[in-house]
């Protein structure tokens, strides 16, 4: 069964406290994207990989970090420098980054700060 | 000059009505217009999309039309039902990268 998922459903963070956000994917996909999606917002690139052991800084990296160790899988680290966590964290993938590519979006983990 | 504008907001519709859905971008580096639906608690799915050199696609009752000079995109859903109520995201693409910048998104409503 192909897909993109994405763990935990829900997350909680306490203050000055990091986490990580899973995402793997079966798809043999090349190129991987982690969004931030806030109500009336829409959804705003964090960071994207085409490959592995590459990746680069979206319009909202500020308070993330991530690494693309393996093809299957692009954690995100919500770090403690992010002072507004709380939204629902997408990540999607596509067969390579190329034109038109699809994006495919996971399940998608909402964070939320105690 | 990266972003893409969407509107309304919202939208109700009856049953069996069009809804409509408005974009406009200003970068007209931007070669791919996605449309992309969300429902509540889900990742958003493709839905339907268009390149800059035609003026309208159509997929079942879905039709994106394209306006290249005025920069604008719109989305049309002919006959629309419950089961289309959902959130709508315009998207605009460009290169490469395979980076999308997206609209604000529109709750759609369809009542029965």
């Amino acid at each position: 069964d192909g897909g993109i998922t994405q763990s935990p459903k829900y997350l909680f963070r306490k203050e000055g406290q990091n986490v990580t956000l899973s995402c793997e994917q079966n798809l043999n996909h090349d190129a991987m994207y982690w969004y931030r999606q806030d109500p009336g917002q829409g959804l705003r690139l964090i960071y994207y990989s085409q490959i592995v052991n590459d990746f680069q800084k979206g319009d909202i990296a500020e308070g993330y970090s991530v690494s693309r160790e393996k093809k299957e899988s692009f954690p995100l680290t919500v770090t403690s420098a992010q002072k507004n966590p709380t939204a629902f964290y997408l990540c999607a993938s596509s067969s390579s980054s190329g034109w038109g590519e699809t994006q495919y979006f996971g399940p998608g983990t909402r964070l939320l700060v105690l | 000059q990266q972003q893409v504008k969407q509107s309304p907001q919202s939208l109700i519709v009856q049953k069996g009505g069009i809804s409509i859905i408005n974009c406009a971008y200003e970068n007209t580096a931007f070669d791919y217009f996605p449309w992309y639906q969300q429902f509540p608690g889900k990742g958003p799915a493709l839905l339907i999309a268009i390149r800059p050199d035609v003026s309208e696609k159509k997929e079942g009752r879905f039709t994106i039309s394209f306006n290249k000079s005025a920069k604008q995109f719109s989305l049309h859903i002919m006959d629309s039902q419950p089961g289309d109520s959902a959130t709508y995201f315009c998207a605009a693409g460009s290169g490469n990268t395979g980076k999308l910048i997206f609209g604000q998104g529109t709750t759609l409503q369809v009542k029965p």
